[in-house]
């Protein structure tokens, strides 16, 4: 059964850059029938999707925050990884990464969220 | 881009109670609509998607339908363990969209 983990920095300070990486087990990244994906939750609030990426390296990013994105992956270490940069505290957030399969245009497994606080 | 409004945004009920939640494309989605359940703490779970098709394992009390720009998510009869907060989502042509959210408290 395929698992995603992220993990990384629970603290950030605002204006830096946070880097968080999902690692997949049970399962290759290079397959042509997912994309994956970050999505995030502030604090009692609901669901962002933040971006998305396929294997080859194609990414696709939230209009509103593309210019503060960078999504990319490493197949070798079978992990994709999420860089936001110039962060404020409303991007403090539970922050999942998921695996949205293409055959049924949904996200079908989800990682276990890691929360990150942007503050000094 | 297309906003997907859900509708309530919170409903009391009791177990046993059939409960609809709505979910409403700004345009014409066809079919293309997911259904999640979050429990507190917990990320998403998959429910439904094509509008109507249950993701496996999940029981079959819940159900989905529409078409085009307006979505249901039944649940027949209510169980202690769907008290919970549902999320539709649309995906099209690299781009990803997701209700506000209808959360399901016990009455």
């Amino acid at each position: 059964q395929l698992q995603l983990q992220a993990s990384g920095p629970g603290l950030v300070n605002p204006s830096e850059t946070l880097s968080l990486i999902c690692s997949v087990s049970g399962g290759s990244i290079s397959s042509t029938n997912y994309y994956w994906g970050w999505i995030r939750q502030p604090p009692g609030k609901g669901l962002e999707w933040i971006g998305s990426m396929y294997y080859s390296g194609s990414t696709y990013y939230k209009p509103s925050l593309k210019s503060r994105v960078t999504i990319f992956i490493d197949t070798s270490k079978n992990q994709f990884s999420l860089r936001l940069s110039s962060v404020t505290a409303a991007d403090s957030a539970v922050y999942y990464c998921g695996r949205h399969s293409r055959l049924k245009d949904a996200f079908d497994i989800w990682g276990q969220g890691t929360m990150v606080t942007v503050s000094s | 881009d297309i906003q997907m409004t859900q509708s309530p945004s919170a409903l009391s009920a009791s177990v046993g109670d059939r409960v609809t939640i709505t979910c409403r494309a700004s345009q014409s989605i066809s079919n293309w609509l997911a259904w999640y359940q979050q429990k507190p703490g917990k990320a998403p779970k998959l429910l439904m998607y094509e509008a109507s098709r249950l993701e496996s394992g999940v029981p079959s009390r819940f159900s989905g339908s529409g078409s085009g720009t307006e979505f249901t998510l039944t649940i027949s009869s209510l169980q202690p363990d769907d008290f919970a907060t549902y999320y539709c989502h649309h995906y099209d042509t690299y781009s990803w969209t997701f209700g506000q959210g209808t959360k399901v408290e016990i009455k």
